[in-house]
């Protein structure tokens, strides 16, 4: 079966300007959540979604935001970017919330911001 | 609300040497507990997980792990490592759905580096 599946792999953007990240997960799974992952802060958690409702969100500035779609695919976005915001953004999805079955991990998107 | 604790951010270790590598947490109540590797290059995937019983959890790779609850702890073991576990090892930990003062999100710790020399 495959994967869950993030777009795009990389991305390079200015200050200021907003992003938005893609993600689908494994067929059947009906929560997916997001990390940002940096050297210095490991993975943090940003939110997750479950049937299109937010169940649960991180400790992360109004700047982050997401949602989820009807066929389980969701994406976050950042709005005015800031050079911190540089790190690997991972998606995981899996068919519980709250991880009860463990989460399946997406390659990531690394975002860049110059 | 949870915790997790890695103590050691990089082990270096030889052929065939034993592993170990420690996770501590932070939470009163009854948690499920993971252990997730991030190989080079590659997205992370779960080693193995504890949510009740049996405190000796197997894993994939010939991994294995003990919850020891009076000492909030979940180590990473393998008897003897090989080149190809050169990776990041993360022991994360969430409180299952309903738990008084837990929380369903995973939390990982800051991860371990292993390196292996052939």
């Amino acid at each position: 079966k495959a994967g869950v599946t993030q777009t795009p792999r990389y991305l390079i953007k200015t200050r200021g300007q907003q992003v938005t990240l893609s993600c689908s997960p494994i067929s059947g799974h009906r929560s997916v959540s997001w990390y940002q992952q940096t050297p210095g802060q490991g993975l943090q958690f940003l939110f997750e979604y479950f049937s299109e409702t937010q169940r649960n969100k991180g400790n992360f500035p109004g700047r982050f935001s997401g949602r989820q779609f009807s066929n389980s695919r969701s994406e976050m976005n950042v709005s005015t970017l800031e050079l911190g915001d540089s790190a690997l953004y991972l998606c995981a999805s899996s068919w519980h919330y709250g991880a009860m079955d463990g989460y399946t991990f997406g390659s990531g998107t690394r975002l860049t911001v110059v | 609300a949870q915790s997790v604790s890695q103590h050691n951010h990089h082990v270096i270790l030889s052929e065939a040497a034993s592993l170990e590598l420690g996770c501590n947490y932070s939470y009163g109540g009854t948690v499920n507990l993971f252990w997730y590797v991030q190989y080079p290059g590659q997205h992370l995937q779960l080693l193995l997980k504890y949510f009740s019983g049996d405190p000796l959890v197997k894993g994939i790779k010939g991994f294995e792990a003990e919850f020891i609850k009076s000492k909030f702890s979940f180590n990473l073991r393998k008897p003897s490592v090989q080149w190809s576990d050169t990776a990041e090892y993360f022991c994360a930990v969430n409180a299952p759905t309903g738990a008084v003062g837990g929380n369903e999100k995973l939390t990982f710790g800051t991860g371990t580096r292993l390196t292996i020399i052939p």
